[in-house]
């Protein structure tokens, strides 16, 4: 079974465009997160959500819009995409800090590619 | 600000250990972490260290920290062809409790020689 699972793999498409990437994870934590990786796979942290609430949000683009439906999900929506938004993201999710001494591990998922005409 | 600072590139030899090295700059970090990107892949978390420890090992990985020097080093003892990956030194951004992010470095790519 996937722990933390993104949809689509790939992302093709020209500029201007809105679209959205899908993130579940199964593993009950209450925390998500996305994270960007530019072509010279730098990782940076966007967002993260506890418990469907906004906690982390990086100097984004507001074009840039996380959506938590429920514990479990937390989408990335990308209007009028620019170039530069061309970058593997990932999603990521870990249990509450200090449960279960799992040290805040975060567990990602695939990533998804998404490459702007 | 929080920043993660490791070299780009690792060169070493199939059967000799490989050392990564790894400075942060947050004193209150609580955990450090090592995770492993293979090409065309996610991110595996490999290790990581509790900040009151100063060593850790785990089969061929050993992790040591130098807390006074904000040091963070990851030892693969025995190198193999399918340790050839990008390793993130990465640390908690937000130590406070809550939803700790992770800083990362830039990335060690390993390349293994036969």
């Amino acid at each position: 079974d996937t722990a933390v699972s993104q949809t689509p793999k790939y992302l093709v498409t020209q500029m201007g465009n809105d679209k959205s990437i899908k993130c579940e994870q199964n593993l009950g934590h209450d925390t998500m997160y996305w994270y960007k990786q530019d072509s010279k796979k730098f990782l940076k942290i966007m967002f993260s959500y506890n418990n469907k609430e906004l906690i982390i949000n990086e100097t984004v683009p507001n074009r840039f819009s996380p959506k938590s439906p429920d514990k479990a999900h937390l989408n990335l929506h990308i209007n009028s995409l620019e170039l530069g938004d061309s970058a593997v993201y990932f999603c990521a999710s870990s249990p509450l800090k200090g449960l279960a001494g799992v040290g805040g591990q975060q567990f990602f998922g695939p990533g998804t590619r998404l490459t702007v005409l | 600000g929080e920043d993660v600072e490791q070299s780009l590139f690792l060169s070493v030899r199939e059967g000799d250990s490989s050392v990564i090295n790894c400075t942060y700059t947050d004193s209150s970090s609580t955990y450090l972490y090592w995770y492993k990107q293979e090409p065309g892949a996610g991110l595996q978390l490999l290790t990581y260290i509790f900040s009151n420890m100063d060593m850790k090992q785990d089969q061929r990985l050993t992790v040591l920290l130098n807390k006074k020097d904000k040091h963070l080093s990851l030892r693969i003892a025995d190198t193999q062809t399918g340790d050839s990956a990008i390793y993130f030194c990465a640390e908690s951004i937000y130590s406070g409790g809550g939803a700790d992010g992770l800083t990362f470095g830039k990335g060690t790519h390993l390349i293994i020689q036969p």
